[in-house]
């Protein structure tokens, strides 16, 4: 089992140009979590989704991030005109459809410069 | 909103002697939240310590152990004798009770452990 995976690892924007993060969840689990981690916020929840369906997205900022999850194997989050506030570790994690853990993934790094 | 407080970092406590990491929460919405600690490790990804869905229960993993109470809407983080291998990051987190699934998560700000020699 490889664990939840993420790509890039790292990502370097220019302020204004738009970056994809991608998870792919950890086979067979039904739910998809995204969250963003800074020094001044901490960990924050933005968006889930339940067998791709998209159940919860409280904690996207309305403009500019959307998520999406095309398929089970994986989920992708768009930030379009990044600019500097966005840099983060952003995280992905899955759950199966018992238990409720959450499995992280080791995070993709966003520099807005 | 839900919300978690716990301990400021960095802690520093010396090899064989107890920890305590305290956490407490609110939950506006839920009446009885799942409550966990997740540890991030050096150089790992955050990974589940223990989880407690049931009020008055106690979890334990790894030598750690916490309790849940409900009336004074706590969660602390206890080990009698901490190690090396324990430096890591520790974060307090609660989610709404679902059943089979995961919720979204509230989490703490963190905390850092260092263990030090005696």
């Amino acid at each position: 089992n490889a664990g939840v995976i993420q790509t890039p690892r790292h990502k370097v924007t220019g302020k204004g140009q738009e970056a994809t993060l991608w998870c792919e969840p950890i086979s067979g689990h039904s739910a998809v979590f995204w969250y963003r981690q800074t020094i001044v916020q901490g960990l924050e929840f933005l968006t889930y989704f339940r067998n791709q369906a998209p159940i919860d997205d409280s904690g996207m900022p309305k403009e500019r991030f959307s998520a999406q999850m095309p398929n089970q194997s994986h989920s992708t989050l768009k930030i379009q005109s990044t600019q500097p506030q966005d840099s983060a570790v952003y995280l992905c994690a899955s759950s199966p459809s018992t238990g409720g853990e959450q499995y992280f993934g080791p995070g993709t790094r966003l520099t807005v410069l | 909103g839900d919300s978690v407080t716990q301990t400021e970092g960095p802690v520093t406590v010396s090899e064989s002697e107890s920890l305590i990491i305290n956490c407490t929460y609110s939950a506006t919405s839920i009446a009885y939240p799942n409550l966990f600690w997740y540890v991030r490790y050096p150089g790992e990804g955050l990974q589940l310590l223990l989880k407690v869905i049931t009020a008055g229960q106690k979890g334990s993993s790894r030598g750690f152990e916490a309790t849940y109470n409900k009336e004074t809407t706590s969660f602390h983080l206890q080990k009698a004798s901490v190690q090396e291998s324990d430096s890591a990051v520790y974060y307090c987190a609660l989610g709404a009770p679902q059943t089979g699934f995961a919720s979204a998560l509230t989490f703490g700000s963190g905390t850092k452990v260092i263990p030090c020699l005696p």
